[in-house]
Formats: C-alpha cells, structure tokens, sequence
C-alpha cells in the first residue's frame, strides 16, 4: 500500500471549515484513499473514500487531486465534537490489503 | 455499516497473566482484523482473523503471544499471553464490510501492573 503524508497537527476555529491535507504520491491506479477520525478512548470512525472523483456526504467532503497525488478532507462547518485524529489511509479495494494506519493530524477546534 | 461489540472495555491485569478479548459483529463480515494502539501512538495492525484457519500476522507479533480465534463470520477473539507492562495498550477489533469500509470496536483499555 501507498504511504502517506499528513502534517501532525492543525487548529480549526469553530464554525470554519477544517481543510486536513494529505499526501500520497506513490498511489496506485486501484488504490482508495480512505479518511477516519479517531476521537480520544473511542475507535475509529469512518469520514468518506474515493478514487477520483470529489466525493461528498454527510459528514465531509473529499477532494482528490487530478493526478491523485493528494487530497483534502474538508469539514464544512468545524464544531468542538470535530476534535480528533484525523488518519488518511490509501488501498487497493477488493483485494485483501488491509487497512494501514500512519501518524494522522491532530485537528483542534477552538471555540 | 457493522456494530462491532468488544468486551471486556477495560480490565488491570498482573504480569504474566492472560487475557482473552471477545469481539462480536452484528452482521456477517467479509475480513475481521485486531489492532493494538499503545499510548499516544497510531494504531497498528496486529493480524487478520480468518474464520476457520490460523490468523496471518503482522511482522513483529506472533501467535504464541497473540493467538486469535474465529470460529465463525461475526465472532473473534484474541488473547495477550503472558502479559508484561509493555503490553498495556488498547486493542480494538475491527471488521471490513461487503461494501469495503472498515468499522471498529470501542477498544479494550489493558493495563498490566
């Protein structure tokens, strides 16, 4: 699997967007790139996934560089419950790659 | 998504005890996987559970020291042997979904005095 790059910490006022960079340069063609955000003594919690395309749910919105080298995860409106880790993860789907975790950002909110 | 049931949540367990975590799934999985994250640490993968066969491990962690059961598709357990300080950590079990996201446990919080 492609590793990636994120930096270790941001802050974040709250009711701005949160925009968490990531780098994976090294991605194959098959590979996702997954976010997760872990929130202190909880496991991880899925954000989105994708391959290409900008992707939009819920919870966030995923921007993928047209050469998929990186990526964004953008949070639209911060709140103080947004507060968390932060992992970006890239594999291939269907296949049986596991689920590799790095350092991830530690995203601050600040009232 | 898959609500994954971990127990015990946390337990204090002296030096070299065992401990066997129990992992529970709601609905039927395709891969179940167990990770240790020690403290103020990423979390890393310790082995995939492979229902009916011997877990595959990760470099760095052994069956004797972490054997892993699952008997069948939505139920896991892993035991940590021989029990050391070095050892306490959260270990959460987590589960890959037919639609290919990964959903986890709330952790068991081990800590060996």
């Amino acid at each position: 699997d492609a590793k990636t790059t994120q930096p270790p910490s941001m802050d974040c006022a709250e009711g701005r967007a949160a925009n968490l960079p990531c780098n994976h340069s090294t991605i194959s063609g098959n590979e996702y790139v997954y976010w997760y955000r872990q929130i202190h003594s909880q496991g991880p919690q899925y954000i989105i996934h994708g391959l290409k395309n900008n992707e939009t749910n819920e919870m966030a919105s995923l921007i993928i560089t047209e050469d998929r080298k990186s990526s964004t995860l953008i949070l639209p409106h911060a709140t103080l419950r947004d507060t968390a880790v932060y992992y970006c993860i890239v594999r291939a789907v269907n296949t049986g790659n596991q689920f590799y975790f790095g350092t991830g950002t530690s995203l601050t909110v600040i009232p | 998504s898959a609500v994954i049931s971990q127990k015990p949540s946390r337990d204090i367990c002296q030096r070299g005890t065992s401990l066997t975590i129990q992992c529970q799934v709601d609905s039927q999985v395709t891969m179940m996987f167990w990770y240790r994250q020690q403290p103020g640490q990423s979390l890393t993968l310790i082995a995939t559970a492979n229902q009916g066969s011997e877990a595959t491990y990760e470099s760095g962690f052994v069956i004797d020291k972490f054997p892993i059961s699952r008997p069948n598709l939505t139920f896991s357990t892993l035991t940590v042997s021989n029990m050391s300080p070095e050892d306490s950590s959260i270990y959460l079990c987590s589960a890959r979904a037919a639609n290919e996201k990964l959903f986890f446990g709330s952790g068991t919080q081990l800590s060996v005095l």
